[in-house]
């Protein structure tokens, strides 16, 4: 089972600031095939950002994903005071899927 | 838009049986994968179990093999989830997904599952 370790675990940032979350894979996630996610409370979780990098509908640019193999990262460029929430991520490669525990965003 | 929608939770004792169900609709159904997620109260996301559009290939977490079913029914447009043999740390709200492959690309909005005596 590939263990995904998210980091860090809180974020606290302001408005306008940029925000960097990684997620870390125990082994290689085949194809890339990592996904990012919000959360807001009481919600369901919205697709940001999948194959590692590519952004699903309708996501503002504001958001970027990057890395490869074991080590990912989500890009928030200049934080709206929408963007606080959580984020998690996934790997669909492989079974049993698997999710990161999140990270909280924070307003500063 | 593909509209996803989890019933049949509810308070349940340890040791009981619960079947939730997620209608799906707005979409051709049957080339889909599905899927089910739990989320514990303010715990992260959990996977629990998959199955293909023809039905044929199921994979589950292993702290659930053995003791959920997945199943659907293309001509219904249902994806279900036969619970047993419940536990205190099966309570969470349980999610229906679907996607073209093993991502997930529209969600339901969850069924809470409470297992207490």
């Amino acid at each position: 089972e590939i263990v995904l370790t998210q980091s860090p675990g809180t974020l606290s940032l302001s408005p306008g600031e940029r925000a960097t979350l990684s997620c870390r894979a125990s082994q290689t996630v085949g194809k890339n095939y990592l996904a990012w996610y919000q959360q807001k409370p009481g919600q369901a979780p919205r697709l940001l950002i999948y194959d590692a990098s590519t952004r699903a509908t309708g996501i503002p640019d504001r958001f970027s994903g990057s890395g490869s193999e074991t080590d990912f990262t989500l890009t928030i460029s200049r934080l709206e005071p929408e963007d606080f929430a959580v984020y998690s991520c996934q790997q669909y490669a492989y079974s049993p899927l698997t999710f990161g525990q999140g990270t909280r965003l924070d307003i500063k | 838009e593909v509209q996803l929608v989890e019933s049949g939770g509810g308070l349940v004792q340890p040791g009981g049986s619960l079947r939730l169900s997620c209608a799906v609709s707005g979409s051709t159904f049957n080339p889909r994968w599905a899927q089910w997620v739990r989320q514990a109260p303010h715990k992260g996301l959990v996977w629990l179990s998959l199955i293909r559009s023809d039905g044929a290939d199921v994979k589950y977490a292993d702290s659930v093999k053995g003791r959920f079913t997945i199943s659907r029914d293309n001509a219904k447009n249902t994806i279900d989830l036969q619970m047993d043999s419940l536990r205190v740390e099966d309570t969470a709200v349980y999610y229906c997904l679907v996607g073209a492959g093993w991502l997930p690309d529209h969600w339901g909005q969850g069924t809470l599952v409470t297992v207490s005596t």
